[in-house]
């Protein structure tokens, strides 16, 4: 198993610009979820999944859309990118269970 | 809401030193507790976990006791190893969330110097 894979794992944007991070697990979890994490600080939750076809805002979410089309893909959508987007983006699935699964992250700069 | 408040960093000790990272929660209900650790570059990795009071949460020689009476979850291990040194983030996942939503801490960056 790969687990949880992410692409890029660098990307640098200009301001305004848009881009999709992609993130998908192998482990057939129900829940995915998105997270940012900015320098010195905890991780914060942008959008979560409970299934395919459902997604819900997390604590973060301007700025920032998903869809989950499928179990396994839950991409991450910037649009008009800022340079408050800066950050480190972490991809995560989980089964019923609470512990999350982490993928290698997608570090972010917008210039 | 729920919250998670860690020890600041950063934290420096040497090789086989003795390890303490505090870590207490504010929480509604009653929550799974977690340990993560991050490498350099890497994405976060489950430590080690407690679910429910007074169970003791253990791995590669870290340890850490769910206490409800003081809402905290410390980290400790006995002989810290060079390779230990990362990021620790501390976490509380409530189950009365839908989501199994994680709350985290800020983190406590870790050094052991040979």
């Amino acid at each position: 198993n790969a687990g949880v894979t992410q692409t890029p794992k660098f990307r640098i944007l200009k301001i305004g610009q848009s881009m999709t991070l992609q993130c998908a697990q192998d482990m057939n979890h129900n829940y995915m979820y998105w997270y940012r994490q900015d320098p010195g600080m905890g991780l914060k939750l942008i959008y979560y999944s409970v299934g395919a076809g459902i997604t819900d805002k997390g604590e973060v979410p301007n700025g920032y859309n998903v869809s989950r089309s499928t179990t396994e893909d839950f991409p991450l959508r910037l649009e008009l990118a800022a340079p408050s987007q800066t950050s480190v983006y972490f991809c995560a699935s989980s089964a019923l269970g609470p512990e999350q699964f982490f993928g290698p992250g997608t570090r972010l700069t917008v210039l | 809401g729920d919250s998670v408040t860690q020890m600041e960093g950063p934290v420096t000790l040497s090789e086989e030193a003795f390890l303490t990272i505090n870590c207490t929660y504010t929480a509604t209900g009653y929550p799974s507790l977690f340990w993560y650790v991050q490498y350099p570059g890497e994405g976060l990795q489950l430590l080690l976990k407690a679910t429910k009071a007074d169970d003791k949460g253990s791995n590669k020689g870290f340890e850490a006791t769910y206490r409800k009476e003081t809402t905290s979850f410390h980290l400790e291990k006995g002989s810290v190893q060079v390779s230990d040194s990362a990021v620790y983030f501390c976490a509380l996942s409530d189950r009365g969330g839908s989501a199994r939503q994680l709350t985290f801490g800020s983190g406590t960056q870790l050094t052991v110097l040979p």
